[in-house]
């Protein structure tokens, strides 16, 4: 079982409305990642988190944003969703780079 | 060009056989090496992790990187139908960003 667990599990919104997703991982994986995946791609990176603080981001525009919290959850909120957001969005946890990342289940997004 | 090459697939084998698949990337920068397995509506599965050039074996999984050929491999030997599923190199720098392949799809065939 992931030890990394995600909610919701699917999502649908209208273009133009916000949505948070939500992400619980591991007692002392203190970096946390985002990423993107479209159907059919690998995921992309979006943002990371070390503790409280974001220390590194790819591609995505500000309306991407991201929090993560002291008990080891997170929040990646994306604004004016557009149909081409609609993907499944992945979060993922490391203790340290030796052990790899663990990922979670995903949550499947659409955007109508 | 895209940093990392996968071929996409799908690739079809019957059980028993050894699957070989391949990354290329051409970023110097990548010092750590890792495949996922993801199965259908599932998240990635980290299968192996590697960080020098050679050979890292796990049961029925090798890990084959070459850094002066840039290229990385998984092989699995005997083959079985429950390790249908898409297979994504995932390549990092320093940064600690993963960049993923596109992922090759593998149908094991009983």
């Amino acid at each position: 079982e992931t030890g990394v667990t995600q909610s919701p599990t699917h999502l649908i919104k209208t273009r133009g409305q916000q949505v948070t997703l939500r992400c619980s991982s591991q007692s002392g994986h203190n970096t946390v990642s985002w990423y993107q995946q479209a159907l059919g791609q690998g995921p992309q990176f979006i943002f990371q988190y070390y503790r409280e603080e974001e220390n590194g981001r790819g591609n995505f525009p500000p309306r991407f944003s991201g929090l993560h919290f002291p008990n080891y959850s997170s929040e990646l909120n994306v604004n004016a969703l557009e149909l081409d957001d609609s993907a499944l969005y992945l979060c993922a946890s490391s203790r340290d780079r030796v052990e790899g990342y663990t990922f979670g289940s995903g949550t499947r997004l659409t955007v109508v | 060009q895209k940093e990392v090459e996968q071929d996409p697939g799908p690739l079809s084998v019957p059980e028993g056989a050894i699957v070989s698949l391949n990354c290329t990337y051409s970023n110097s920068a990548f010092q750590y090496f890792m495949w996922y397995r993801q199965y259908s509506r599932k998240g990635p599965e980290l299968l192996m992790y590697t960080y020098s050039s050679g050979n890292k074996e796990d049961g029925r999984f090798t890990a084959q990187v070459d850094k002066s050929s840039k290229y990385i491999s998984l092989f699995i030997r005997d083959s079985q139908p429950s390790d249908s599923a898409t297979y994504l190199c995932a390549l990092e720098s320093s940064g600690d960003k993963l960049t993923f392949g596109t992922g090759t799809r593998l149908a094991v065939r009983p």
